[in-house]
């Protein structure tokens, strides 16, 4: 299961920290990710960190402005989003990515969180 | 970045009809890596199938993927009441990891 929390109502140019609570699985041994989606489009893949969290991947329209960071201690999922703007209002879901082999991952989704909203505006 | 196009945008259908819905890369989809989503109002994505054909966890067997390349089709046949709602492809070949704008099945 996977239970974000974080989102809300934004300034451009304003800051966010959404979280993601994970149980059920054995967290620290999965990739997860960030995917978003702004209202009536598809979903769109934001980023992500892989199990042990020493690797970070990003989309082009948030890099240098979003980190993912994870805290295996706490099977907790964060998204610091920096410097932001009206598209990027969405609703923002943690996402666990399988399995390929013993150490590898696919960049599907496999569970899904309910999702938070973001909504950048003034 | 892979440009995927499902068509067609709205399907409307009846229970017990056969769906195919199509999805179109603007470029080979690297190693079959094609996902298939269901997606119900004011829910999150569930996913359905991944690589092009395996069904996931729970899923059907009347829900079938298929295709290569550039051109994959979900086939949902004998359709249920709770089928009806927004399907997505996804390749996850290659970054970034895109999506298709959707597909929506609905009541004829």
């Amino acid at each position: 299961q996977l239970l974000e929390s974080g989102g809300g109502l934004v300034q451009p140019g304003g800051s966010l920290r959404l979280s993601c609570a994970a149980s059920g699985f054995t967290f620290n041994s999965y990739a997860m990710s960030w995917v978003r989606q702004a209202p009536g489009k598809g979903p769109e893949w934001v980023s992500t960190i892989v199990g042990g969290g020493s690797a970070t991947y990003y989309a082009d329209s948030v890099k240098g402005r979003f980190t993912i960071s994870r805290d295996n201690s706490r099977n907790t999922l964060f998204l610091q989003m920096d410097s932001l703007r009206a598209e990027d209002t969405a609703i923002y879901y943690c996402a666990k990515n399988p399995r390929r082999g013993s150490d590898g991952f696919y960049y599907c989704v496999d569970v899904w969180g309910n999702g938070t909203t973001v909504s950048v505006s003034s | 970045e892979i440009v995927l196009t499902q068509s067609p945008g709205t399907l409307s259908l009846s229970p017990g009809e056969r769906a195919t819905l199509s999805c179109r890369a603007s470029q080979s989809v690297r190693n079959n890596y094609l996902a298939w989503y269901q997606q119900k109002s004011g829910q999150a994505p569930r996913l359905l199938i991944y690589g092009v054909s395996s069904r996931a966890t729970d899923v059907p067997d009347r829900v079938r993927g298929s295709g290569s390349g550039t051109d994959f089709t979900l086939t949902i046949s004998r359709l249920e009441p709770e089928d009806f709602a927004i399907y997505y492809c996804q390749q996850y070949g290659e970054s970034p990891y895109t999506f298709g704008q959707g597909t929506k099945l609905d009541f004829k």
